[in-house]
C-alpha cells in the first residue's frame, strides 16, 4: 500500500502546453511538498502547503501552482510549459513537528519537447 | 557559496568495506540533519536524521555531526552491493512548527563492488 503516490509517473508534453501532476498521500500526514530534481540530480524544494500556509521557494515561476483540495492530495499545475521545466518532480509528506521524516514518492518524469 | 556542498562522485568500494560520506554546510540555522538513499528512478527514502550536533547509529549506518566545523559524515559497515544508490544529505532549521522545507546536498552515487 503505497505511502505517497504521484500520478503520471512519466509525461512527455508539448512546449507551451498545460499540465497536472497529481499526489496523495495515505500517512495522515498535514504537510506536503513539491520538489524538483534537475538533470544533475540536484533535488530542490518548490512548495510546502498544510492547512495553516503555502510557503513557496522564491525561484519558482509563478507558471507553477500548487492545488490542494484536501489534506490527503496536493497536486501540481504547470502552465506554459518551457523545455527547462523537464526534471523528475517530487511529492512528499510529513507530519507537523517531524518534517525531517519526510515521505517521498516514486517521481514524475516530465519531459517538454 | 552552495548552502549545502556534497561531492558528487561517483565512489565505488569493494563488498565489505567501510563507506564515508560527507557534507558541509554554510548556514548556522540549520539543526536537523538527513541522510536519504535514493535508488535508480525512485523517491528518496529517509536513512537516518540527527538533531544538533552528535552521532547516532542505526544497524550498519552511523550518521555524525558537528555543527562547530559545519560537517556531517554518514558511515556504512560491512557495505553491500544493494547498498549501491545516490546518497544525499539534507538539512533543515528548526521551525517550531509548520512545514520544514529541506535543503539537499546534490546527492553522491556510491557503487560496492561484489
Amino acid at each position: 500500500d503505497t505511502a505517497v503516490s504521484q500520478t503520471p509517473k512519466y509525461l512527455v508534453t508539448q512546449m507551451g502546453n498545460d499540465k497536472s501532476i497529481k499526489c496523495e498521500q495515505n500517512l495522515g500526514h498535514d504537510t506536503m511538498y513539491w520538489y524538483k530534481q534537475d538533470s544533475k540530480k540536484f533535488l530542490k524544494i518548490m512548495f510546502s502547503y498544510n492547512n495553516k500556509e503555502l510557503i513557496i521557494n522564491e525561484t519558482v515561476p509563478n507558471r507553477f501552482s500548487p492545488k490542494s483540495p484536501d489534506k490527503a492530495h496536493l497536486n501540481l499545475h504547470i502552465n506554459s510549459l518551457e523545455l527547462g521545466d523537464s526534471a523528475v518532480y517530487f511529492c512528499a509528506s510529513s507530519q507537523e513537528g517531524t518534517g525531517m521524516q519526510a515521505f517521498f514518492g516514486q517521481g514524475t518524469r516530465l519531459t517538454v519537447v | 557559496q552552495k548552502e549545502v556542498e556534497q561531492d558528487p562522485g561517483p565512489l565505488s568500494v569493494p563488498e565489505g568495506a567501510i563507506v564515508s560520506l560527507n557534507c558541509t554546510y554554510s548556514n548556522s540555522a540549520f539543526q536537523y540533519f538527513m541522510w536519504y538513499r535514493q535508488y535508480s528512478r525512485k523517491g528518496p527514502e529517509l536513512l537516518m536524521y540527527t538533531y544538533s550536533s552528535g552521532n547516532k547509529e542505526d544497524g550498519r549506518f552511523t550518521a555524525q555531526v558537528d555543527k562547530s566545523s559545519k560537517y556531517i559524515s554518514l558511515f556504512i559497515r560491512d557495505s553491500q552491493p544493494s547498498d549501491s544508490a545516490t546518497y544525499l544529505c539534507a538539512m533543515t532549521p528548526y521551525s517550531g512548527a509548520g512545514s520544514y522545507q529541506l535543503t539537499f546536498g546534490k546527492g553522491t552515487k556510491l557503487s560496492v563492488i561484489p
